[in-house]
């Protein structure tokens, strides 16, 4: 069974430009949620999607948006790139939405803003 | 706001000794996770706990919720090297089935 993965492991872009980040996600699983660990931090959740919906969104601006395709694969878009948004991007995909199922994590794209 | 405040924030102990982290809020949680989290790599689910009270163990691993849900410790008895890593609790807030909610982590050194 392959876990979840993601696609750049590293990224380096300048400020105002636009980056999109892929996760596969676990066999199986429909549901995947997408969070932004900045360093020194906990993971903070962007938004979730569930069979290609998004149901459910933190405290972030519409430049941070998403998809998820029909094998429930996601990419997160991030547009007009700021210094800040340099962080490590994780993605985790479940089984379905809601929190008695278990959120398995990918290992992360690395973001850096120049 | 940091909804969930992890203390210490930095810990660094020799390998046999016991240590607490603890994770409060003033919101209700529904329920409660702890991970682990080593450098390179997501987050990696150790446990759940779901009822105010609630005492579960993982070998040397102890967690605890509070009877009011709305704090939670993890205990590691005689720490090993192997036990180095980013310690983070998560929940979901009372009626947020969606959006888990992470605290600002522990960083665990156990030094041999």
């Amino acid at each position: 069974e392959t876990g979840v993965t993601q696609s750049p492991t590293h990224l380096i872009k300048t400020r105002g430009q636009q980056v999109t980040l892929r996760c596969s996600s676990q066999s199986g699983h429909n549901t995947v949620s997408w969070y932004q660990q900045a360093l020194g931090q906990g993971p903070q959740f962007i938004f979730q999607y569930y069979r290609e919906e998004e149901n459910g969104r933190g405290n972030f601006p519409p430049r941070f948006s998403g998809l998820q395709f029909p094998n429930y694969s996601s990419e997160l878009n991030v547009n007009a790139l700021e210094l800040d948004d340099s962080a490590l991007y994780l993605c985790a995909s479940s089984q379905a939405q809601g929190s008695v199922n278990e959120q398995f994590f990918g290992p992360g794209t690395r973001l850096t803003v120049l | 706001t940091q909804l969930l405040k992890q203390s210490p924030q930095f810990l660094s102990i020799q390998e046999g000794e016991n240590l607490t982290v603890y994770c409060n809020s003033s919101s209700v949680f529904s329920s409660l996770q702890w991970y682990r989290q080593e450098p390179g790599e997501g987050p990696v689910l150790l446990v759940t706990v779901v009822t105010g009270g609630e005492v579960k163990k993982l070998k040397r691993l102890t967690f605890q919720f509070g009877d009011a849900r709305k704090d939670s410790s993890l205990h590691i008895t005689a720490a090993q090297t192997g036990d180095t890593g980013l310690y983070l609790c998560a929940g979901y807030i009372s009626g947020s089935a969606r959006q888990l909610t992470f605290g600002s982590g522990t960083q665990l050194t156990v030094l041999p």
